[in-house]
């Protein structure tokens, strides 16, 4: 059974920071990975989405990366903002008709 | 709409009774998914629906649980007899087809007293 794991559960970092945030998944025979943001009492928004072949993926300030054989992937906030502050949530597929699989997610305070 | 649209955002219902949450996808998505959030929890997976295929029901908790799927298009997520430990987010998402970006709801919020 795939199992997904994030670390560190919270999070806090001055304005400005680039910090990284953790996943790692027990099955490394994956389909893709995606990351998601959540801020309160909201839904999900996603952020990336990483196919199995593939090593990054960027976007703005954000990069995420994907090692397959170590199960891991890690998300890079550059130059962060307070209005970085939210969930971040970490889910990955194991096949293309599959449901995804989510940790339980960082949850990310940027102080001004 | 543009979005994955849920309704309702918010239900406050007594113990023992049944609930209807409806989700309308965006438009054109072939994959439709149910996911529960409860507090301090992760997402739970309940169940997918992709096209006319029969529908992947390997996450729902127990038979007080159903959902249905009309056109391929508007999912109904139906909870009998609802108890307590049934209070959560449930939230719907879609998406083009399996395996694409997934969108997600803004979730209905079940609370059972």
């Amino acid at each position: 059974k795939q199992e997904v794991t994030q670390i560190p559960a919270a999070l806090s970092v001055p304005e400005g920071e680039n910090l990284v945030l953790n996943c790692s998944f027990t099955d490394s025979a994956i389909y893709n990975l995606q990351w998601f943001r959540q801020d309160p009492g909201k839904g999900l928004t996603s952020l990336l989405l990483i196919q199995s072949s593939q090593r990054e993926q960027t976007s703005g300030r954000l990069n995420a990366s994907l090692d397959k054989s170590s199960g891991r992937s890690t998300l890079y906030i550059a130059a962060s903002q307070p209005g970085d502050s939210a969930t971040y949530l970490c889910a990955v597929m194991l096949s293309g008709n599959t449901p995804l699989v989510f940790g339980k997610g960082t949850r990310l305070s940027v102080i001004a | 709409g543009a979005g994955v649209s849920q309704s309702p955002s918010n239900k406050v219902t007594e113990k023992g009774k049944d609930v209807e949450l409806r989700c309308d996808p965006i438009s054109g998505h072939t994959a439709l998914y149910w996911y529960r959030q409860s507090l301090g929890q992760g997402l739970e997976f309940l169940i997918y629906f992709q096209g006319n295929s029969a529908p992947d029901k390997s996450g729902l908790p127990s038979d007080r649980f159903s959902a249905e799927r009309t056109g391929g298009s508007v999912s109904t997520l139906t909870i009998q007899r609802t108890q307590q430990e049934d209070s959560a987010v449930y939230l719907c998402a879609s998406s083009p087809w399996l395996g694409n970006t997934i969108y997600f709801g803004e979730g209905s919020w079940l609370t059972v007293v």
